[in-house]
C-alpha cells in the first residue's frame, strides 16, 4: 500500500518553461514533506521541503505547494533548465524522521 | 568536503549467499538510516540509528536483514542467504540530530543471480 504516490513516471518541458511535478499522499498524520532530486549513479540530495501547517515554501526557481484537504503536493520549477534533468522524489516523513518516498519522476528539460 | 560514502559500489553475489554493506555517515551525525530501491518503486525504508537508542528496525523486511552501528559511526547492513527479490539499490543516509536533513550516500547496488 503507497502512502506516497507519485503517478507520473515522466516528464518532459521546453527549457525555460515551467515544470510541475506532483504528489499524493493518504496519511494524514504526515507532518513534513521534501523534494528529492537524484542524478544517476548518485544518492537523492535534498531539494526544498514544506511544513504541513503551511501551504507554499519557495526557494530560487523551486516552489513547493501543499494542499492539505486534498492530500496533494506539487514542486513548481521556473524556469526550467537543462541540469535540471533527474529524477524527483518526492517524500513525506513520519515519527522518528522516518521518511516516505514514492517512485519517482524523471524530468528531462529539453533545450 | 566528505559526505555520505558506501562501499562497495556494486556487488553481485548468488542466491543463498552473504553479504555485507558498509556505510560511512558524515563526521558528527548522529542519526544514520538505511533504504532501498528496488526497480521501479520509491525508497523503502529499512533501518534508523539514533544515537544510542535501540534502533527502529520496523522497515527491515525479514529476520535476514541486520544491521548494526559501531561506536555510533560507520554502519553494516548483513543480508543472509540473500533472495533475488534482495536485488536493489541500498542507500545509507546520516542526519545531525533525529530531525535534520538526511544526507544520502551513492548507494550500493547489490544483484542476486
Amino acid at each position: 500500500d503507497q502512502q506516497v504516490k507519485q503517478n507520473s513516471p515522466s516528464l518532459s518541458v521546453q527549457e525555460g518553461r515551467i515544470s510541475i511535478l506532483n504528489c499524493d499522499y493518504t496519511n494524514s498524520m504526515f507532518d513534513y514533506f521534501l523534494w528529492y532530486k537524484k542524478y544517476p549513479a548518485e544518492g537523492p540530495t535534498f531539494l526544498i521541503s514544506i511544513s504541513s501547517i503551511k501551504d507554499k515554501n519557495e526557494d530560487g526557481r523551486f516552489t513547493v505547494f501543499l494542499n492539505k484537504s486534498a492530500k496533494h503536493l506539487s514542486l513548481h520549477i521556473v524556469p526550467s533548465q537543462p541540469g535540471d534533468s533527474a529524477v524527483y522524489f518526492c517524500a513525506a516523513r513520519e515519527y522518528g524522521n522516518k521518511l516516505v518516498f514514492g517512485a519517482g519522476t524523471i524530468l528531462r528539460v529539453k533545450s | 568536503g566528505a559526505g555520505v560514502s558506501q562501499s562497495p559500489s556494486n556487488k553481485v553475489t548468488e542466491k543463498g549467499k552473504d553479504v555485507e554493506l558498509r556505510c560511512d555517515p558524515i563526521s558528527g551525525h548522529t542519526a544514520l538510516y538505511w533504504y532501498r530501491q528496488s526497480l521501479g518503486q520509491g525508497l523503502e525504508f529499512l533501518i534508523y540509528f539514533q544515537g544510542n537508542s535501540a534502533p527502529d528496525k520496523s522497515g527491515l523486511p525479514s529476520d535476514r536483514f541486520s544491521a548494526e552501528r559501531t561506536g555510533g559511526s560507520v554502519s553494516t547492513l548483513t543480508i543472509q542467504r540473500t533472495q533475488q527479490e534482495d536485488s536493489a539499490v541500498y542507500l545509507c543516509a546520516s542526519s545531525l540530530a533525529v530531525w535534520d536533513e538526511q544526507f544520502f550516500g551513492p548507494g550500493t547496488r547489490l544483484t542476486v543471480l
